[in-house]
């Protein structure tokens, strides 16, 4: 079973587009993250939600919003997709505060 | 704020080679530390952690011990294979309660046997 998965794995779109990627974890964590890995490789925690509540939110453009239905989902929607936004997505899950498990990544293209 | 620096990449290393990555940091109070894998295509994974000074962390041949004097957490292996061919991360998490892992940029690692 997959402890963390995103959809989708990849994603091509327009500049201007609206588009979400989800994301679930079936580990029983009550935190979970997303983060955002340029293409030299570095990685930026975006947001953070503990038991659906936000508890980070790095500077981000307000295009991005998190949303957590319940505890096991967060997703990522953008707003107005720009050349910048090209990226790979991580979300990752957690206890508070201990070992966080990465998702496999979602491959972002804006063209 | 906190920081983490690691040495810059990519490391190329013939198999059976010994390997060092070198990671430091800065923090307030008393951070736990990690070292995270990426194999390509795929998200990361934890190898190693400490979470006070003089603990070493070990998992599959590497090992990093957490140096509060030098602020270091390097990254060694005695014998590298062609399947260690990955992106490692340094990272810390500062202090107890925190949520916030904050990460190194990486270094690629290719073994070339």
């Amino acid at each position: 079973d997959t402890a963390v998965s995103q959809t989708p794995k990849y994603l091509v779109t327009q500049m201007g587009n609206d588009k979400s990627i989800k994301c679930e974890q079936n580990l029983g964590h009550d935190t979970m993250y997303w983060y955002k890995q340029d293409s030299k490789k570095f990685l930026k925690i975006m947001f953070s939600y503990n038991n659906k509540e936000l508890i980070i939110n790095e500077t981000v453009p307000n295009r991005f919003s998190p949303k957590s239905p319940d505890k096991a989902h967060l997703n990522l929607h953008i707003n107005s997709l720009e050349l910048g936004d090209s990226a790979v997505y991580f979300c990752a899950s957690s206890q508070p505060a201990d070992e966080q498990f990465f998702g496999p990544g979602t491959r972002l293209t804006v063209l | 704020g906190n920081s983490v620096t690691q040495m810059e990449g990519p490391v190329t290393l013939s198999e059976e080679a010994f390997l060092t990555i070198n990671c430091t940091y800065t923090a307030t109070g008393y951070p736990s530390l990690f070292w995270y894998v990426q194999y390509p295509g795929e998200g990361l994974q934890l190898l190693l952690k400490a979470t006070k000074a003089d603990d070493k962390g070990s998992n599959k041949g590497f090992e990093a011990t957490y140096r509060k004097e030098t602020t270091s957490f390097h990254l060694e292996k005695g014998s590298v294979q062609v399947s260690d061919s990955a992106v490692y991360f340094c990272a810390l998490r500062s202090g107890a309660g925190s949520y916030q892992l904050t990460f190194g940029k990486g270094t690629k690692l290719s073994v070339i046997p």
